[in-house]
Protein backbone atom coordinates (compact mmCIF):
# COMPACT_ATOMS: atom_id res chain seq x y z
CA UNK A 1 0.00 0.00 0.00
CA UNK A 2 0.98 3.32 -0.51
CA UNK A 3 2.70 5.31 1.86
CA UNK A 4 1.48 9.12 3.14
CA UNK A 5 3.64 11.30 4.48
CA UNK A 6 3.36 14.44 6.94
CA UNK A 7 5.60 16.79 9.31
CA UNK A 8 6.29 15.11 12.07
CA UNK A 9 6.37 18.47 13.76
CA UNK A 10 5.00 21.85 13.73
CA UNK A 11 4.89 25.21 15.74
CA UNK A 12 2.64 28.33 15.00
CA UNK A 13 2.67 31.82 17.00
CA UNK A 14 -0.81 32.65 18.43
CA UNK A 15 -2.52 34.62 15.25
CA UNK A 16 0.63 32.97 13.17
CA UNK A 17 -0.32 31.39 9.72
CA UNK A 18 1.02 27.93 9.10
CA UNK A 19 0.63 24.94 6.44
CA UNK A 20 0.56 21.24 6.83
CA UNK A 21 0.86 18.91 3.85
CA UNK A 22 0.44 15.46 2.92
CA UNK A 23 1.99 13.69 0.13
CA UNK A 24 2.15 10.06 -1.94
CA UNK A 25 4.66 7.91 -2.40
CA UNK A 26 3.11 7.49 -5.09
CA UNK A 27 3.40 10.57 -6.61
CA UNK A 28 1.71 14.07 -6.80
CA UNK A 29 -1.62 14.19 -4.29
CA UNK A 30 -4.34 15.23 -6.76
CA UNK A 31 -8.10 15.83 -6.17
CA UNK A 32 -8.91 12.37 -6.75
CA UNK A 33 -7.50 11.28 -3.86
CA UNK A 34 -10.22 13.21 -2.21
CA UNK A 35 -7.80 14.41 0.61
CA UNK A 36 -9.42 14.65 3.96
CA UNK A 37 -7.89 16.66 7.18
CA UNK A 38 -8.77 15.48 10.53
CA UNK A 39 -7.91 17.33 14.25
CA UNK A 40 -7.47 14.83 17.27
CA UNK A 41 -6.83 16.42 21.05
CA UNK A 42 -5.11 14.38 23.89
CA UNK A 43 -7.98 11.50 24.92
CA UNK A 44 -10.26 12.69 22.53
CA UNK A 45 -11.28 10.88 19.19
CA UNK A 46 -10.56 12.40 15.97
CA UNK A 47 -12.63 15.27 14.78
CA UNK A 48 -13.22 15.17 10.49
CA UNK A 49 -12.46 19.37 9.72
CA UNK A 50 -11.71 19.12 5.29
CA UNK A 51 -13.36 16.90 2.94
CA UNK A 52 -12.33 16.26 -0.75
CA UNK A 53 -9.35 18.75 -0.66
CA UNK A 54 -10.97 21.83 0.11
CA UNK A 55 -14.64 21.58 1.86
CA UNK A 56 -15.37 22.49 5.12
CA UNK A 57 -18.29 20.76 7.50
CA UNK A 58 -20.51 22.80 9.62
CA UNK A 59 -18.29 22.68 12.64
CA UNK A 60 -14.99 23.42 11.02
CA UNK A 61 -13.84 27.00 12.12
CA UNK A 62 -13.28 29.24 9.25
CA UNK A 63 -9.19 30.02 10.35
CA UNK A 64 -8.60 26.48 8.14
CA UNK A 65 -8.87 25.92 5.03
CA UNK A 66 -7.45 22.89 2.71
CA UNK A 67 -6.10 23.13 -0.77
CA UNK A 68 -3.45 21.16 -3.03
CA UNK A 69 -0.19 22.91 -3.20
CA UNK A 70 3.16 21.49 -5.18
CA UNK A 71 2.30 18.08 -5.75
CA UNK A 72 0.44 18.01 -2.04
CA UNK A 73 -2.46 18.49 -0.03
CA UNK A 74 -2.33 20.90 2.62
CA UNK A 75 -4.46 22.37 5.50
CA UNK A 76 -3.27 25.99 5.90
CA UNK A 77 -4.48 27.18 9.78
CA UNK A 78 -4.89 31.41 9.29
CA UNK A 79 -4.95 32.69 13.18
CA UNK A 80 -4.25 30.12 15.01
CA UNK A 81 -5.71 30.21 18.39
CA UNK A 82 -4.50 28.09 21.44
CA UNK A 83 -6.99 25.51 21.12
CA UNK A 84 -5.73 24.55 17.94
CA UNK A 85 -2.90 22.59 19.42
CA UNK A 86 -3.43 19.33 18.35
CA UNK A 87 -2.29 15.91 15.78
CA UNK A 88 -3.08 16.67 12.76
CA UNK A 89 -4.26 13.51 10.36
CA UNK A 90 -4.77 13.64 6.37
CA UNK A 91 -5.99 10.61 4.52
CA UNK A 92 -5.73 9.88 1.42
CA UNK A 93 -7.86 7.60 -1.47
CA UNK A 94 -6.12 5.12 -3.46
CA UNK A 95 -7.69 1.96 -5.80
CA UNK A 96 -9.11 -0.53 -2.67
CA UNK A 97 -8.03 1.87 0.15
CA UNK A 98 -7.36 4.65 2.22
CA UNK A 99 -4.38 5.50 4.00
CA UNK A 100 -3.81 8.02 6.91
CA UNK A 101 -0.26 9.70 6.96
CA UNK A 102 1.28 9.69 10.16
CA UNK A 103 0.25 12.72 11.45
CA UNK A 104 1.41 16.01 12.39
CA UNK A 105 2.13 17.43 15.61
CA UNK A 106 1.03 21.00 16.09
CA UNK A 107 1.89 23.29 18.81
CA UNK A 108 0.68 26.49 19.26
CA UNK A 109 3.62 28.67 20.85
CA UNK B 1 -27.45 13.90 16.23
CA UNK B 2 -25.18 11.21 15.07
CA UNK B 3 -24.06 8.50 17.47
CA UNK B 4 -21.69 5.64 17.14
CA UNK B 5 -21.53 3.89 20.43
CA UNK B 6 -18.80 0.83 20.15
CA UNK B 7 -18.31 -2.08 22.13
CA UNK B 8 -16.71 -5.87 22.13
CA UNK B 9 -13.22 -4.90 23.14
CA UNK B 10 -11.03 -6.24 25.92
CA UNK B 11 -7.67 -8.78 26.44
CA UNK B 12 -7.64 -11.45 24.05
CA UNK B 13 -5.11 -13.70 23.57
CA UNK B 14 -2.69 -14.14 20.73
CA UNK B 15 -4.36 -15.88 18.09
CA UNK B 16 -8.01 -15.80 19.22
CA UNK B 17 -10.88 -13.85 17.75
CA UNK B 18 -13.14 -11.29 18.94
CA UNK B 19 -16.42 -9.47 17.23
CA UNK B 20 -16.47 -5.91 17.57
CA UNK B 21 -20.08 -3.81 17.20
CA UNK B 22 -21.23 -0.47 16.54
CA UNK B 23 -24.42 1.11 17.23
CA UNK B 24 -25.01 3.65 15.18
CA UNK B 25 -28.12 6.51 15.29
CA UNK B 26 -29.02 9.86 14.45
CA UNK B 27 -28.95 8.92 10.67
CA UNK B 28 -30.29 6.80 8.09
CA UNK B 29 -28.05 3.83 8.72
CA UNK B 30 -28.61 2.26 5.10
CA UNK B 31 -27.49 5.35 3.26
CA UNK B 32 -24.10 5.37 3.77
CA UNK B 33 -20.75 2.97 3.66
CA UNK B 34 -18.85 2.86 7.01
CA UNK B 35 -15.29 2.17 8.44
CA UNK B 36 -12.94 0.55 10.92
CA UNK B 37 -10.31 2.73 11.95
CA UNK B 38 -7.87 1.79 14.84
CA UNK B 39 -5.40 3.74 16.53
CA UNK B 40 -2.16 1.98 18.90
CA UNK B 41 -1.45 3.24 22.14
CA UNK B 42 0.41 6.62 21.09
CA UNK B 43 0.44 6.15 17.74
CA UNK B 44 -1.19 7.11 14.20
CA UNK B 45 -4.62 6.65 13.03
CA UNK B 46 -5.18 3.37 10.65
CA UNK B 47 -7.59 2.38 8.54
CA UNK B 48 -8.71 -0.63 8.74
CA UNK B 49 -11.71 -1.33 6.91
CA UNK B 50 -14.33 0.00 4.90
CA UNK B 51 -18.35 -1.60 3.34
CA UNK B 52 -20.63 0.09 1.42
CA UNK B 53 -24.14 0.59 2.09
CA UNK B 54 -25.58 -2.11 0.94
CA UNK B 55 -22.36 -4.80 1.63
CA UNK B 56 -21.85 -4.77 -2.19
CA UNK B 57 -18.38 -3.30 -2.14
CA UNK B 58 -15.82 -4.00 0.99
CA UNK B 59 -12.01 -3.05 1.67
CA UNK B 60 -9.27 -3.71 4.04
CA UNK B 61 -6.35 -2.89 5.07
CA UNK B 62 -3.71 -4.92 3.91
CA UNK B 63 -2.35 -5.25 7.55
CA UNK B 64 -6.00 -7.49 8.06
CA UNK B 65 -6.90 -8.61 5.20
CA UNK B 66 -7.70 -12.58 5.31
CA UNK B 67 -8.15 -12.58 9.29
CA UNK B 68 -10.93 -9.95 9.79
CA UNK B 69 -14.09 -9.48 8.14
CA UNK B 70 -16.40 -6.99 8.45
CA UNK B 71 -20.22 -6.75 8.37
CA UNK B 72 -23.38 -4.44 8.74
CA UNK B 73 -26.98 -5.29 9.50
CA UNK B 74 -29.11 -2.50 8.21
CA UNK B 75 -31.95 -3.96 10.10
CA UNK B 76 -30.41 -3.39 13.56
CA UNK B 77 -28.37 -0.40 12.41
CA UNK B 78 -25.36 -2.11 13.33
CA UNK B 79 -21.48 -2.28 12.27
CA UNK B 80 -19.29 -5.27 12.84
CA UNK B 81 -15.78 -6.29 13.15
CA UNK B 82 -14.85 -9.70 13.31
CA UNK B 83 -11.32 -10.52 13.94
CA UNK B 84 -9.48 -13.71 13.84
CA UNK B 85 -5.97 -15.23 14.48
CA UNK B 86 -5.36 -11.59 16.49
CA UNK B 87 -2.09 -10.52 17.27
CA UNK B 88 0.12 -8.19 19.73
CA UNK B 89 0.52 -5.55 16.66
CA UNK B 90 -3.86 -5.43 16.61
CA UNK B 91 -3.59 -3.78 20.26
CA UNK B 92 -5.56 -0.62 19.58
CA UNK B 93 -8.63 1.63 19.92
CA UNK B 94 -10.64 0.50 17.60
CA UNK B 95 -13.13 3.56 16.20
CA UNK B 96 -16.55 2.70 14.28
CA UNK B 97 -16.89 5.62 11.81
CA UNK B 98 -19.34 7.35 9.46
CA UNK B 99 -18.71 7.74 5.56
CA UNK B 100 -19.61 10.30 3.84
CA UNK B 101 -21.49 8.55 0.85
CA UNK B 102 -23.52 5.23 0.09
CA UNK B 103 -19.41 3.50 -0.85
CA UNK B 104 -16.74 2.89 1.40
CA UNK B 105 -14.00 4.19 -1.60
CA UNK B 106 -13.12 7.44 -2.34
CA UNK B 107 -15.50 8.42 0.76
CA UNK B 108 -13.74 8.81 3.71
CA UNK B 109 -14.80 9.58 7.67
CA UNK B 110 -17.40 12.58 8.52
CA UNK B 111 -18.11 11.05 12.75
CA UNK B 112 -16.42 9.67 14.79
CA UNK B 113 -17.05 7.11 17.49
CA UNK B 114 -15.37 7.15 20.85
CA UNK B 115 -13.49 3.87 20.38
CA UNK B 116 -13.31 0.64 21.90
CA UNK B 117 -10.08 -0.82 23.06
CA UNK B 118 -9.21 -4.34 22.29
CA UNK B 119 -5.82 -5.34 23.78
CA UNK B 120 -3.66 -8.75 22.64
CA UNK B 121 -1.97 -10.38 25.49
CA UNK B 122 -1.22 -13.38 26.88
Amino acid sequence: QAVVTQEPSLTVSPGGTVTLTCGSSTGAVTSGHYPYWFQQKPGQAPRTLIYDTSNKHSWTPARFSGSLLGGKAALTLSGAQPEDEAEYYCLLSYSGALVFGGGTKLTVL
Amino acid sequence: EVQLVESGGGLVQPGRSLRLSCAASGFTFDDYAMHWVRQAPGKGLEWVSGISWNSGSIGYADSVKGRFTISRDNAKNSLYLQMNSLRAEDTALYYCAKSRGYEWEPNGVDYWGQGTLVTVSS
